[in-house]
């Protein structure tokens, strides 16, 4: 089966412009979440999606960050306008409707994002 | 609010040695979820294993194997035969939910297997 499939890989912006990232999941998984992975430190996460609702969005920098989920399948994510502080790598991980055992989280390969 | 606390941000261990990662984590929950997760360095992140909290039964894949305090609120992982390929970040991550809301990873061990 088809893994979480992420793009761009790479993205280099000046701040203050604006940037997207694209996520595909894993066929049939009605959650995804983004995460941000700052160097060095464990993801957090910044969205969670089930299906095209939003579950969790409680630690997205809402003025400037956004989240869509069309159709509950792809999403996109959207900074605008960038600050330096964002440079980090942006992951996309989708999983199964939960419950009992618990479930698992699929990842995809990551964008890395620089500021300068 | 719930934290997760690696507290060895590097680890290095011969090749088909034993190795023992750190986690504790801090909730008021009564059930949850405990993940270990591993991170090579071509960064895809993919589950180790996890462990219930319900469950007394450590959880063990393979090589790898868990040792949950639920009292002193401790899950530590244990690499068995340690390979060249087990070289990665490991993050110890917790859950409250079923549905996976208030997902926290830790900051991380770096683990390095040396031939």
């Amino acid at each position: 089966e088809a893994g979480v499939a992420q793009s761009p890989r790479y993205k280099i912006i000046e701040k203050r412009q604006s940037v997207a990232f694209w996520c595909n999941p894993i066929s049939g998984h009605a959650t995804l979440y983004w995460y941000q992975q700052i160097l060095g430190q464990g993801p957090k996460l910044l969205i969670q999606f089930q299906n095209n609702g939003v579950v969790d969005d409680s630690q997205l920098p809402k003025d400037r960050f956004s989240a869509e989920r069309l159709k509950g399948v792809d999403s996109t994510l959207k900074i605008q306008p960038a600050k330096l502080e964002d440079s980090a790598v942006y992951l996309c991980a989708s999983s199964l409707v939960p419950g009992r055992p618990a479930y698992e989280q699929y990842f995809g390969p990551g964008t890395r994002l620089t500021v300068t | 609010a719930q934290t997760v606390t690696q507290s060895q941000p590097e680890m290095s261990v011969q090749e088909a040695e034993t190795v023992t990662l750190s986690c504790t984590y801090d909730t008021s929950e009564n059930n949850y979820y405990l993940f270990w997760y591993k991170q090579p360095p071509s960064r895809q992140m993919i589950l180790v294993i996890r462990q219930e909290a319900y469950k007394q039964q450590n959880a063990t894949e393979n090589r790898f194997s868990v040792n949950f305090q639920k009292a002193a609120k401790s899950f530590s992982l244990k690499i068995s035969d340690s390979q060249l390929g087990d070289t990665a970040m490991y993050f110890c991550a917790f859950t409250t939910d079923n549905y996976g809301q208030n997902f926290v990873f830790g900051p991380g061990t770096r683990l390095s297997v040396l031939p």
